[in-house]
């Protein structure tokens, strides 16, 4: 059984170009979120979604950011026109219910983003 | 918002000596959950706690939940080398999904 896989493992980016974020969730799991993590920092929730919608979207900047969910295929993260503070490593974690619900979250092994 | 709070930021300790990381949220929480990060890796979850004044063993680690269900700790006896990593807990209050997650406490472990 797959874990959450996500897609690149590193990615470099120029200031003002785009960024796409790709995870897959662990078979059976309906829910996704992402996460951002700056250098020993800890992890800042950006997104919540189910499939083909957004569910809680507070954490993420309204600017640049999106994220979507659709019915097939994988979650993105995407990052317009990046700009040096956007490099951290992104973290998606999926789970079969709501986290609060008592569901573990698995996360995936992240992508490290670079702003050059 | 729900704030997490988690001292200490590090812990450096001798290998064989025990390691205590607190968690304080500002708002009572209806779950507490603990991750554990390898240096470079991703967080894997540990345990989850639910009830008030519970108490969780796994080997060597102890994990408790707070009588007001605010704060908890985790308790490592004896540390070993591979217990190195960040140890973060993240708490659920109030809405039915999100976990907010403390910033960890870092374990460095001298052999």
């Amino acid at each position: 059984n797959a874990g959450v896989m996500q897609n690149p493992r590193h990615l470099v980016r120029r200031r003002g170009q785009e960024a796409r974020l790709r995870c897959s969730p662990m078979k059976g799991h309906s829910h996704v979120y992402w996460y951002r993590q700056l250098p020993e920092e800890g992890l800042k929730f950006m997104v919540y979604l189910q499939k083909e919608n957004i569910i809680d979207e507070s954490g993420m900047p309204k600017e640049r950011f999106s994220a979507e969910f659709p019915k097939e295929g994988p979650s993105i993260l995407r990052i317009q026109q990046v700009v040096r503070g956007d490099s951290a490593a992104y973290f998606c974690a999926s789970s079969p219910a709501g986290a609060g619900f008592g569901y573990e979250q698995y996360f995936g092994p992240g992508t490290r983003l670079t702003v050059t | 918002g729900q704030q997490v709070m988690q001292i200490p930021q590090y812990q450096h300790v001798q290998e064989g000596e025990d390691f205590t990381t607190y968690c304080n949220s500002s708002t009572t929480l209806s779950n507490i959950q603990w991750y554990k990060q390898r240096p470079g890796g991703h967080p894997v979850f540990l345990i989850q706690l639910v009830k008030s004044g519970e108490v969780k063993k796994q080997k060597r680690l102890t994990f408790q939940f707070g009588e007001a269900k605010k704060n908890s700790s985790l308790h490592i006896t004896a540390t070993q080398t591979t217990d190195v990593g960040t140890y973060f807990c993240a708490g659920s209050g109030g809405s039915n999904y999100k976990l907010t997650f403390g910033k960890g406490t870092l374990l460095t472990v001298n052999p």
